[in-house]
């Protein structure tokens, strides 16, 4: 069983503030790390497809990094506004998909 | 729109009544998967489909059953419901396998009494 973790579980910044979490993930065997965002009471949303050792990829506020060498990535939120609330999902695919647990991130206006 | 529609999203039910759920993708999407998420457990892939008539056990297989009969559509369905199924499931699909990501249904929140 393939150990895919977030960190923190949950995070709660003021409106502004700018904030990042961790995907950890094994570094053999990579083949592509999905980002998703998923509100409350909808289904998780694809944010980022990432494939490549140093991949950065922008969407907006919201950018992600990728280090398949050592085996994270990083997602990070510039200026949080209350509408990021949601809990961000990792997924490693390596044939298969294995989602980490989330971070839940609450953005207070 | 491109979407993976799920029915019904909310379900109750009693112990060992037969029931399905509905999934289908208008996208021509090839990969097709179930997953059940639980408090602290995360996603967990139930069954897979990599084609028509092409299907598989995830990693929590037991209780459940699939068919893939049109590329479109691939119920998921419990033949003897227990309690111990009582979770949220998604369907998703991708074009194929997981490689680009998973575009995912609304969500089917089941409870088995």
């Amino acid at each position: 069983i393939l150990n895919v973790e977030q960190s923190p579980q949950s995070l709660h910044v003021q409106e502004g503030d700018s904030t990042n979490f961790t995907c950890s993930f094994p570094s053999s065997n990579f083949y592509a790390l999905h980002w998703y965002r998923w509100e409350t009471a909808k289904s998780p949303e694809a944010l980022f497809v990432m494939t490549l050792n140093g991949d950065e990829k922008k969407k907006g506020r919201i950018s992600a990094t990728l280090n398949t060498k050592e085996g994270y990535s990083y997602l990070y939120i510039k200026g949080s506004q209350p509408e990021d609330s949601a809990t961000y999902l990792c997924a490693f695919y390596a044939g298969k998909s294995t989602f980490g647990d989330g971070t839940t991130l609450t953005v207070k206006p | 729109e491109a979407q993976v529609t799920q029915n019904p999203r909310y379900l109750i039910t009693v112990t060992g009544k037969k029931l399905t759920v509905t999934c289908s993708q208008n996208m021509n999407h090839e990969y097709m998967s179930w997953y059940r998420q639980d408090p602290g457990l995360g996603l967990r892939q139930i069954y897979y489909s990599m084609n028509v008539e092409v299907t598989d056990k995830g990693d929590v297989p037991e209780g459940y059953k699939v068919s893939r009969k049109e590329k479109r559509n691939f119920p998921l369905i419990l033949e003897s419901p227990s309690p111990n199924q009582t979770s949220l499931y998604f369907c998703a699909s991708s074009p194929t396998g997981g490689y680009y990501g998973y575009t995912f249904g609304s969500g089917t929140r089941l409870t088995v009494v």
